[in-house]
C-alpha cells in the first residue's frame, strides 16, 4: 500500500531564507507527484506536478525535484517570504494513467517569520 | 466568483442525523471527488466521479454515498452521521487528460 510521509510537520522560518520540504513515498511506482499549497480557510492549490518520467519542475522561487528510485521528493522554496506561511501537501498518483485519485502525505505547516 | 462552491462552509450536526454537502463547478470538468481531511493527516478519497453515469467508491467510502446530479453538481451524503466524520470535506475537480485538481474551499463539519 502506498504511503506518503512528509517531515517536518512543522517548520519556522526567518524571512529570506532558503528552505526546502521533504516527501516521502513507498512505493516508486508513481504516475506523478504533485505539491500543493494549503491556506486556512480555503483550498488547495496546485504548485508543481512532476511527471514519473522528470526530475524537476520549477515554478518562480519554487523548485520541486523527484528521485523515484529512492521515493523522494524535495520542495524548495527560495528567498522565503511572509506570504509562503501555508501547510504545503505533497500527493502521489498511482499508474497505469492519471484518475485524480491522489494519495497525500499529512502536510508540513510554514512560518515565515518577518 | 469561485470556480469550484462548496456549501456549507461550516455545519454542526448530531449524531445520527442524515446530512448532504454540495459541491457545484463552473469549469466544465466532467470529473468531480470528495476528500476529506482529519487534522495532522493528508486528504483520503471518498468517492469519486468521471461522468454522470460513472460513480466509483474511493478509499474510504463507508459511511458516506453520492448523488451526481449533473456534471455541475456533485454531492456527498452522510445517512447517520457519527462523530469520527468531524472533519474537514473538500470537493475537487479535473478535466478529462489534464492531471491538475482544482478544489472547493472545504466544509468543516462537525458532529456532536
Amino acid at each position: 500500500k502506498q504511503e506518503v510521509t512528509q517531515i517536518p510537520a512543522a517548520l519556522s522560518v526567518p524571512e529570506g531564507e532558503n528552505l526546502v520540504l521533504n516527501c516521502s513515498f513507498t512505493d516508486s511506482a508513481i504516475y506523478n507527484l504533485q505539491w500543493f499549497r494549503q491556506d486556512p480557510g480555503k483550498g488547495l492549490t496546485s504548485l508543481l506536478l512532476i511527471q514519473s518520467s522528470q526530475r524537476e519542475q520549477t515554478s518562480g522561487r519554487l523548485n520541486a525535484s523527484l528521485d523515484k528510485s529512492s521515493g523522494r521528493s524535495t520542495l524548495y522554496i527560495a528567498a522565503s517570504q511572509p506570504g509562503d506561511s501555508a501547510t504545503y501537501l505533497c500527493a502521489v498518483t498511482k499508474p497505469p494513467s492519471n484518475t485524480g485519485k491522489l494519495i497525500f502525505g499529512q502536510g508540513t505547516t510554514l512560518q515565515v517569520k518577518p | 466568483d469561485a470556480d469550484v462552491t462548496q456549501t456549507p462552509r461550516n455545519r454542526i450536526t448530531k449524531t445520527g442525523k442524515r446530512i448532504m454537502l454540495e459541491c457545484s463547478q463552473t469549469k466544465g470538468h466532467d470529473r468531480m471527488y470528495w476528500y476529506r481531511q482529519d487534522p495532522g493527516l493528508g486528504l483520503r478519497l471518498i468517492y469519486y466521479s468521471f461522468d454522470v453515469k460513472d460513480i466509483n467508491k474511493g478509499e474510504i467510502s463507508d459511511g458516506y454515498s453520492v448523488s451526481r446530479q449533473a456534471q455541475a453538481k456533485f454531492s456527498l451524503s452522510l445517512e447517520s452521521a457519527i462523530p469520527n466524520q468531524t472533519a474537514l470535506y473538500f470537493c475537487a475537480t479535473s478535466d478529462i487528460g489534464s492531471e491538475k485538481l482544482f478544489f472547493g474551499s472545504g466544509t468543516q463539519l462537525s458532529v456532536l
